[in-house]
């Protein structure tokens, strides 16, 4: 099973700052790879997929990039409603595997 | 846009059955791949199977002796059993479908059921 590796745990910024967030795959998943908003109490949400595509209705502060092991997503200026758990999810290999997460909180 | 509504019992005694539903409105449910995913505090998010409407079905390795994933079309419902259940498939159950064309991308997903497994 391929491992995605996300880091940091935890991002503290501030609204209006930029994030970067990172996801490494144990061996190359090509451009499968997916990022996911979660907020408590809800099901996460799909933002970006196939490494740089951006989802139905996701605001265009969402990018992302990368391929093969290495990938990014970044929030160009955070809102406050973007302070929430973000997993990255391959679909190269089965079965589809997800991070363990990066929270983004409040500084 | 479609809805995904999940039913079944938040509470289930170790070594039963695990049952849950996912009523799906306002799309077909056979153009798609339709998925369980459960999410624990211990192993995150985890996928566990699909079915699609031509007969596949396809389950996580480490899973496949206890779970089975039905579709029925007539109603546009999809569900999960889980047999001898034990703690560690405590978690919150999330029926979601799967991108058209793209198979393991997940772009809609129920409200989530918490099952708690404790007798």
């Amino acid at each position: 099973e391929i491992v995605l590796t996300q880091s940091p745990a935890t991002l503290s910024l501030s609204p209006g700052e930029r994030a970067t967030l990172s996801c490494r795959a144990s061996q190359s998943v090509s451009t499968y790879l997916a990022w996911y908003q979660q907020k408590p109490g809800q099901a996460p949400r799909l933002l970006i997929y196939d490494a740089s595509k951006t989802a139905t209705g996701i605001p265009a502060r969402f990018s992302g990039s990368g391929s093969g092991t290495d990938f990014t997503l970044t929030i160009s200026s955070l809102e406050p409603e973007d302070f929430a758990v973000y997993y990255c999810q391959q679909r190269s290999s089965w079965p589809p595997i997800f991070g363990q997460g990066t929270k983004l909180e409040i500084k | 846009q479609v809805q995904l509504h999940q039913s079944g019992p938040g509470l289930v005694k170790p070594l039963e059955t695990l049952s849950l539903t996912c009523s799906v409105s306002a799309d077909s449910i056979s153009s798609y791949y339709w998925n369980w995913i459960r999410q624990s505090p211990g192993k995150g998010l985890e996928w566990i199977g699909h079915v699609h409407q031509s007969g596949y079905i396809n389950y996580k390795p480490s899973l496949e002796s206890r779970v089975n994933i039905s579709l029925d079309t007539s109603k546009n419902q999809f569900s999960l059993n889980m047999t001898s259940v034990t703690a560690a498939d405590t978690a919150v159950y999330f029926c979601v479908r799967s991108m058209r064309g793209r198979n393991g991308l997940f772009d809609n997903w129920g409200q989530g059921t918490l099952v708690t497994v404790s007798s």
